[in-house]
């Protein structure tokens, strides 16, 4: 049963522009989520967080945007640089669980 | 301060060996997960220790998965009697607090490989 869930297998961008990374998640209980990004070889980094309190977080290059009504969050890279070429992964958790819910991944490839 | 460590980062495995995993936390951190990225799959979760504890084990495998943090030493995942299934990406993380809201540092994953 996946509870989070990335549909685009992979994303490409040309370099400067936007990149926009979907996730749709279906269990209501989930109040905090997070973005992690993977490059190969290594293991996820965290990138940005977002609460259920808030519809927007921004991190320089980096924004998450949450619609709680639709179960879905989004992360915006801009503009996008060809480092940004990796996996990214949306994760969701509740403040009583004791885990993160892993999408399955976006392979982002930004081209020069 | 060096991030959380995992050892070996490769391991091949007979079809019926045991296999045993190691993670070090990072420093200062007492809650350790571990997760398993299968083929073409996300991260998904096994099981939550803190030390001497293990806390939930909602995601391990019944039978020849165990694991274990003790009050000294790295925590270790191992498996018994592998099988050609078992072969995935296996990651730890940790964290100081060890609630929903923590950030998990990840360590750079043990790849298993069963023959």
């Amino acid at each position: 049963d996946q509870q989070v869930k990335q549909n685009s297998p992979s994303l490409s961008v040309q370099e400067g522009r936007i990149s926009i990374l979907n996730c749709d998640y279906t269990n209501s209980m989930f109040d905090y989520f997070l973005w992690y990004k993977k490059y190969p070889a290594e293991g996820p980094t965290f990138l940005i967080s977002i609460s259920s309190i808030k519809d927007k977080n921004e991190d320089g290059r980096f924004t998450v945007f949450l619609n709680k009504s639709a179960k879905h969050l989004s992360l915006h890279i801009v503009p996008s640089q060809p480092g940004d070429s990796a996996v990214y992964f949306c994760a969701a958790s509740y403040l009583t669980g004791n885990q993160f819910y892993f999408g399955t991944g976006t392979s982002l490839t930004v081209i020069p | 301060n060096a991030g959380v460590m995992q050892n070996p980062r490769h391991l091949v495995r007979r079809r019926g060996q045991e296999a045993r995993l190691r993670c070090s936390p990072m420093k200062g951190h007492s809650h350790v997960y571990w997760y398993r990225q299968l083929p073409e799959e996300g991260l998904k979760f096994m099981v939550y220790l803190q030390k001497e504890n293990i806390i939930d084990e909602s995601g391990m495998p019944k039978e020849r998965f165990s694991a274990e943090f003790p009050k000294e030493g790295p925590s270790i995942l191992r498996i018994q009697q592998v099988v050609r299934g078992d072969s995935a990406a296996y990651f730890c993380a940790s964290s100081p607090i060890g609630q929903g809201r923590d950030e998990q540092y990840f360590g750079p994953g043990t790849r298993l490989t069963v023959t």
